[in-house]
């Protein structure tokens, strides 16, 4: 069974940093892609990024590029989404999602999320 | 970025009714669309991938077809457990887009 567990959040001023954690079992990490989606309140579903499966190559959403880092760590099963400079409209549930294959797709299993809130 | 807009945004039927929820991509996108499932606090769930394959585990009430730029997700009979939003998700180009949603509700 796929479970994926995020870690991270929590409560950070705007312009400040924040890293989430999902630590990945049930499947062999290396071998698919790792992702991030995120849902702000009352809003729909939004891609964040998604990293192959070495890690060689990270794909992001306009607004996450420059603010947003993606990496993993297979060794622990773990993918990271580094967040710098937050701003109020990055208040979001975040999820970490398992692509379907090695490289960009799509997102067959979801973890539970993890809440960001950004606010002074 | 291709667009997804996707119809109705909420809709409220009875239990066994049958529920229609449509999707258009602003170009060709061929089979590269899939369905999610979410309900409030819990993980979205894949339902449908490339326009109409039902993923492992998911009932047949289920259904999706389409392909290009017009697609449709189709709930057979409605059960009380399908009380959620539904997305759907092209992933022919990046950015990956998600539709904006239907809510669908029981009367």
């Amino acid at each position: 069974e796929v479970v994926l567990m995020e870690s991270g959040g929590g409560l950070e001023q705007p312009g400040g940093s924040l890293t989430l954690s999902c630590v990945a079992s049930g499947f062999s990490f290396r071998d698919y892609a790792m992702g991030w989606v995120r849902q702000a309140p009352g809003k729909g579903l939004e891609w964040v990024a998604t990293i192959t499966g070495l890690g060689d190559a990270p794909y992001y959403a306009e607004f996450a590029k420059r603010r947003f880092t993606i990496y993993r760590d297979n060794s622990r099963n773990k993918v990271y989404l580094q967040m710098k400079g937050l701003r109020v409209d990055d208040t979001a549930t975040y999820y970490c999602a398992k692509d379907r294959g090695y490289n960009w797709n799509f997102f067959d299993n979801w973890g539970q999320g993890a809440q960001v809130t950004v606010s002074s | 970025d291709i667009q997804m807009t996707q119809s109705p945004s909420s809709l409220s039927a009875f239990v066994g009714d049958r529920v229609t929820i449509t999707c258009h991509a602003s170009r060709d996108i061929g089979d590269r669309l899939n369905w999610y499932q979410h309900q409030p606090g819990k993980a979205p769930r894949l339902l449908i991938y490339d326009a109409s394959r039902l993923q492992m585990g998911v009932p047949s009430r289920f259904s999706a077809a389409g392909s290009g730029t017009d697609f449709t997700f189709t709930i057979t009979y409605l059960q009380p457990e399908d009380v959620a939003t539904y997305y759907c998700h092209q992933y022919h180009t990046l950015p990956p887009v998600f539709g904006g949603g239907t809510k669908v509700e029981i009367k």
